[in-house]
């Protein structure tokens, strides 16, 4: 079954680091999102991506974030200038349509960022 | 206030046992609503998806409700195994409001 693909699984970074995670959405997928989950928290929508632009993001999605999908298969988060609080796993999601229209959002296993 | 909320935060049953896990949510406009499961320290799976006009799904063992008047969904699972420990996750997606529930931490045990 086909399936979003993230790396790395894990990574550690200083504070002030710039860190990509990338993804590799499902083929036909249309819609791409990322997601964070801090540690005992509940998910936390970041932005969603279509047709080579950002959709829709959250207030959390501020400037030291940004998404690109730099060829027909990559989708990835950049986060610029790291934080402490920028801990947490990043989940990468893509949908084959609108997920408004009820299009089955299929989610990546995750890459855990820890910030030190 | 657009959120979603869920009860009970955990809940603890014996194997074969069903359960019922509850969501109420206030978001407008509503688009729809959807149900995942969530082992630790993995990806969220969709389990349902239910848009205004539906008031029931099912998928297997999971059978998820949809009372659009009173903003409440439940999730019925029947017959718990013990591969059914996990988070659920009650999501509102669609329009610009993505927003999940804190989720039902279930433990099925032996």
């Amino acid at each position: 079954e086909p399936e979003v693909t993230q790396t790395p699984s894990h990574q550690v970074t200083q504070m002030g680091q710039e860190v990509i995670l990338r993804c590799v959405p499902i083929s036909n997928h249309l819609y791409f999102y990322w997601y964070r989950q801090i540690l005992g928290q509940k998910v936390e929508f970041l932005v969603s991506f279509y047709n080579n632009e950002i959709s829709e993001k959250s207030e959390i999605f501020d400037d030291q974030f940004s998404v690109e999908r730099p060829d027909g298969s990559n989708f990835t988060l950049k986060i610029r200038s790291t934080k402490l609080e920028d801990s947490a796993m990043y989940f990468c999601a893509s949908s084959l349509g609108f997920s408004g229209d009820g299009n089955t959002i299929y989610f990546g296993e995750g890459s855990w960022l820890t910030v030190v | 206030k657009n959120q979603v909320e869920q009860s009970p935060q955990s809940l603890i049953i014996l194997e074969g046992k069903n359960c019922t896990l509850q969501c109420n949510y206030t978001v407008s406009p509503f688009s729809n609503l959807r149900w995942y499961k969530q082992d630790t320290g993995r990806g969220p799976v969709s389990l349902t998806i239910m848009t205004f006009s539906e008031n029931t799904k099912s998928n297997g063992r999971y059978t998820a409700t949809l009372d659009a008047d009173t903003k409440q969904s439940s999730l019925h699972i029947t017959a718990s195994q013990l591969s059914d420990s996990a988070s659920y996750i009650c999501v509102h997606t669609g329009g610009f409001k993505t927003i999940f529930g804190a989720g039902t931490r279930l433990f099925v045990k032996a």
